[in-house]
């Protein structure tokens, strides 16, 4: 079985604070998904990593995939309120429609 | 833009009561997908379709069954409702290697 883990399970910090989100398994993925969920609503996706030591920039947002495409981190650079949400990572295999999400990481930005 | 619409978004059951959760998309995407959501967890599949006519199980399928008679609609049903189905519940929809759009989701609470 297939397992993502993340880490770390909640965080909460100052706004303009840095903030690393990890995301790693002993399994290897084919892409990593990287999703933000906020209270009553779906996920929605941020980033599609697909190669390993693939880097992505979303604005302040910065995602990386793991070299052996297991692992994969979420970089937050001066985080603002608006960042809060639910992060999820999942990992898709062969078969990309059968995702692997992890538990997710709540992060709380105090202004 | 409608997206993925799910109904009802809160639901109250009792023990051993059916019901039905609706989802419809109007995206033409072939893969649709049911998740439940627990707190502090990530999400869980259970079950998916590849396409009309076409369904499969997932992660956590026991006491759900779903049909895909259009290629719009993925209803989830619930024949004897039990308290661990007391979750949040997702459909989404996607194309083939694509990420997934979510609905809202739908709270469910069995006691």
């Amino acid at each position: 079985t297939q397992l993502l883990e993340q880490s770390p399970q909640f965080l909460s910090i100052q706004e303009g604070e840095n903030l690393t989100v990890y995301c790693n398994s002993s399994s290897v993925f084919s892409s990593l998904q990287w999703y933000r969920q906020e209270p009553g609503e779906g996920p929605v996706l941020l980033v599609t990593v697909v190669t390993g030591g693939e880097v992505k920039k979303l604005k302040r947002l910065t995602f990386q995939f793991g070299d052996a495409r297991k692992d994969s981190s979420l970089h937050i650079t001066a985080a603002q309120p608006g960042d809060t949400g639910l992060y999820l990572c999942a990992g898709g295999g062969d078969s990309s429609y059968k995702l692997i999400f992890g538990s997710g990481t709540r992060l709380l930005v105090r202004p | 833009n409608a997206g993925v619409t799910q109904t009802p978004k809160f639901r109250i059951l009792k023990i051993g009561q059916s019901m039905t959760l609706q989802c419809t998309q109007d995206m033409n995407h072939n893969y649709m997908y049911w998740y439940r959501q627990d707190p502090g967890m990530g999400l869980k599949l259970i079950y998916y379709s590849v396409g009309a006519g076409i369904t499969d199980k997932g992660e956590v399928p026991n006491g759900y069954n779903v049909s895909r008679s259009t290629t719009e609609d993925f209803p989830l049903r619930l024949e004897l409702a039990a308290p661990s189905q007391t979750s949040v519940y997702f459909c989404a929809s996607s194309l083939i290697n694509s990420p997934l759009h979510f609905g809202n989701g739908t709270r469910l609470t069995v006691t």
